[in-house]
């Protein structure tokens, strides 16, 4: 199992410019969740699904989009980039309640944005 | 709503000693699950230990291991034997079984081993 991957490692946006953060998972986890981690901060989340087709808000959800057509993928949209969202994004995935390992979150390896 | 507080920013120790990072967190909760994660330099977080509030036993792995006070609603960790390797932030989280969806997290414990 490749566990939860994300790309791009790095990137750097200019100002007003879009894009998007992809995120997978091969564990059949069926919640995944984005969070940003600002330099020497903890962890806050931005959105969340606990399905495919399903998703819902975190603590910091403006400025940014996901959607989660399939079990494996969520991918996040940044829409018009803005320097306050110069951060590290991890991608995370766990099994829900049923399961023996249930609520152990897997992350990715992170995603370095810079926006100038 | 939980929360989750560490109360130590920072922490040092010197190679093969024994530190102990403090987690307590506020829940209406009868069940639920415990865990620390550890962020080394390299970003990575990775899942430490775990523990479930019904299960009276703490639970260990290899060096690291916990202190689990459900009546005082205390979580702490204990690294023993310190390698040059545990430097990195420590996170505690909590979720509950029942209906959670999302972890909160502590704001974290910076660990420094000292050669």
């Amino acid at each position: 199992n490749a566990g939860v991957t994300q790309t791009p490692k790095f990137r750097i946006l200019k100002i007003g410019q879009s894009m998007t953060l992809q995120c997978a998972q091969d564990m059949n986890h069926n919640y995944m969740y984005w969070y940003r981690q600002d330099p020497g901060m903890g962890l806050k989340l931005i959105y969340y699904s606990v399905g495919a087709g399903i998703t819902d808000k975190g603590e910091v959800p403006n400025g940014y989009n996901v959607s989660r057509s399939t079990t494996e993928d969520f991918p996040l949209r940044l829409e018009l980039a803005a320097p306050s969202q110069t951060s590290v994004y991890f991608c995370a995935s766990m099994f829900g309640q049923g399961s023996d390992l249930a609520y152990e979150q897997y992350f990715g390896p992170g995603t370095r944005l810079t926006v100038t | 709503a939980q929360t989750v507080t560490q109360s130590q920013p920072e922490m040092s120790v010197q190679e093969a000693e024994t530190v102990t990072l403090s987690c307590t967190y506020d829940t209406s909760e009868n069940n639920y699950y415990l865990f620390w994660y550890k962020q080394p330099p390299s970003r990575q977080m990775i899942l430490v230990i775990r523990q479930e509030a019904y299960k009276q036993q703490n639970a260990t792995e290899n060096r690291f291991s916990v202190n689990f006070q459900k009546a005082a609603k205390s979580f702490s960790l204990k690294i023993s034997d310190s390698q040059l390797g545990d430097t990195a932030m420590y996170f505690c989280a909590f979720i509950p079984k029942w209906g959670g969806n999302k972890l909160t997290f502590g704001g974290g414990t910076r660990v420094l081993v000292k050669p």
